[in-house]
């Protein structure tokens, strides 16, 4: 009940293109969802976070949308960029912060020009 | 502001040995967790402290793995007589304050241990 589920586990999209990265949960308890940025050598730095009663979020080329019933949430990212290329992880927590994160198995993205 | 710092970056050990992973937390942070990530997987939560206390420790093997955040000096991950399974990147993290609205934490750049 604790999984977080993400896919797809790799992605190549040409530049300009949409990327899309899909995760689903299960622990309904679950209240913050932020999206993690790691670059090879790196710690993970965080993109983007939603909360359950938003159905969406932008934040530049990035977009998060949620979708409480169906346990699903998903970024987008317009207009990739060569500069995007990195491994991304969705994550979940509950307590209204960000205390103990489930991570997902994370999604790397090659964005090539 | 210097962010989190953890030392060393890269860590090799032989089996048997044990290895210390050092985290300084961002300056006025005083919550830090630690991650342990495998090859091709995600991060997975080990444990989460306090100054001078453990509070949540269920990510933490049963056995050789201990960690402390003492009230002056950096939070140590310990792994005693480390066994080739131990071969991941660790990371640890730092909040202000932990599981209240709107806290974010920051990550350091990760211990890599290689166990050989």
């Amino acid at each position: 009940q604790q999984q977080v589920k993400q896919s797809p586990q790799s992605l190549i999209v040409q530049k300009g293109g949409i990327s899309i990265i899909n995760c689903a949960y299960e622990n309904t308890a679950f209240d913050y969802f932020p999206w993690y940025q790691q670059f090879p050598g790196k710690g993970p730095a965080l993109l983007i976070a939603i909360r359950p009663d938003v159905s969406e979020k932008k934040e530049g080329r990035f977009t998060i949308s949620f979708n409480k019933s169906a346990k699903q949430f998903s970024l987008h990212i317009m207009d990739s960029q060569p500069g995007d290329s990195a491994t991304y992880f969705c994550a979940a927590s509950y307590g209204g912060g960000y205390q103990k994160v489930t991570f997902g198995t994370g999604t790397k993205l090659q964005v090539i020009p | 502001n210097a962010g989190v710092m953890q030392n060393p970056r890269h860590l090799v050990r032989r089996r048997g040995q044990e290895a210390r992973l050092r985290c300084s937390p961002m300056k006025g942070h005083s919550h830090v967790y630690w991650y342990r990530q495998l090859p091709e997987e995600g991060l997975k939560f080990m444990v989460y402290l306090q100054k001078e206390n453990i509070i949540d420790e269920s990510g933490m093997p049963k056995e050789r793995f201990s960690a402390e955040f003492p009230k002056e000096g950096p939070s140590i991950l310990r792994i005693q007589q480390v066994v080739r399974g131990d071969s991941a990147a660790y990371f640890c993290a730092s909040s202000p304050r932990g599981g209240e609205r709107n806290t974010e934490a920051f990550f350091g750049q990760g211990t890599r241990l290689t166990v050989v």
